[in-house]
């Protein structure tokens, strides 16, 4: 099955940009979620990306597919303590429309 | 807020019990999904639901059971619960069972279970 891999911290500094990396195995994949989670609350869908695509931006927020190296990756511009959370990477793959998720990524932002 | 309601928030028992969790989807969605947070093991998916029938089956241990019923909420039963089932306890939800973008599920915000 699917294996999504994320690196469990990442700590920056308020203002500057925040980069989530998460790697997956599964070539079929078809489409790749973000996720936030808040301290306390549930996942909250930030964006989504088809594979087609190599890029997605929203606002503040930019996705980047690498298909070839199997990497996806969150920029977030700009960083504010209200983006500290914990992010999730989650991939759906041909065959099957439940999304295999990441173990998330906590993203500290300091002052 | 994402629609999706849980019930109770907070859960605490005794090992051997059971216990029943209560999810209702967002208005309009026909599909509800479970989900077990660990520490040890992340976000796990256990069981899926499409308009009252079972849709897809993840790791979900024998002494674990839900249903749909008509008016599309859910419930996840947990019995002779075990320390180890201690968790958040996620709810999701989407319009049909297609799956992708923008037919992505919705979470709701746990119900964490303790159990001494």
């Amino acid at each position: 099955g699917e294996d999504v891999e994320q690196s469990l911290f990442l700590s920056v500094r308020e203002g500057d940009s925040s980069v989530i990396n998460c790697t997956y195995t599964d070539s079929s994949s078809t489409y790749l979620y973000w996720y936030k989670q808040e301290p306390g609350a549930g996942l909250q869908l930030l964006t989504y990306i088809f594979s087609n695509m190599d890029m997605k931006q929203d606002q503040r927020l930019t996705v980047l597919l690498n298909k070839k190296d199997k990497h996806l990756s969150l920029r977030i511009a700009d960083t504010q303590t209200g983006d500290s959370a914990i992010y999730f990477c989650a991939v759906e793959s041909g065959g099957s429309y439940i999304p295999t998720f990441g173990r998330g990524t906590s993203l500290i932002v300091h002052p | 807020d994402s629609g999706v309601t849980q019930t109770p928030k907070h859960l605490i028992t005794a090992t051997g019990q059971r216990v029943t969790l209560r999810c209702s989807p967002r208005s309009g969605d026909l599909s509800v999904y479970w989900y077990q947070q660990s520490l040890d093991q992340g976000l796990q998916f256990l069981i899926q639901y499409y308009n009252g029938e079972e849709r897809a089956k993840g790791n979900i241990l024998e002494r674990f059971s839900a249903q749909q019923f008509p008016d599309l909420h859910s419930e996840l039963n947990l019995s002779s619960l075990e320390l180890g089932d201690s968790a958040l306890y996620f709810c999701a939800s989407s319009v049909t069972a297609a799956g992708g973008g923008q037919e992505t599920q919705y979470f709701g915000p746990g119900t964490r279970l303790l159990v001494l």
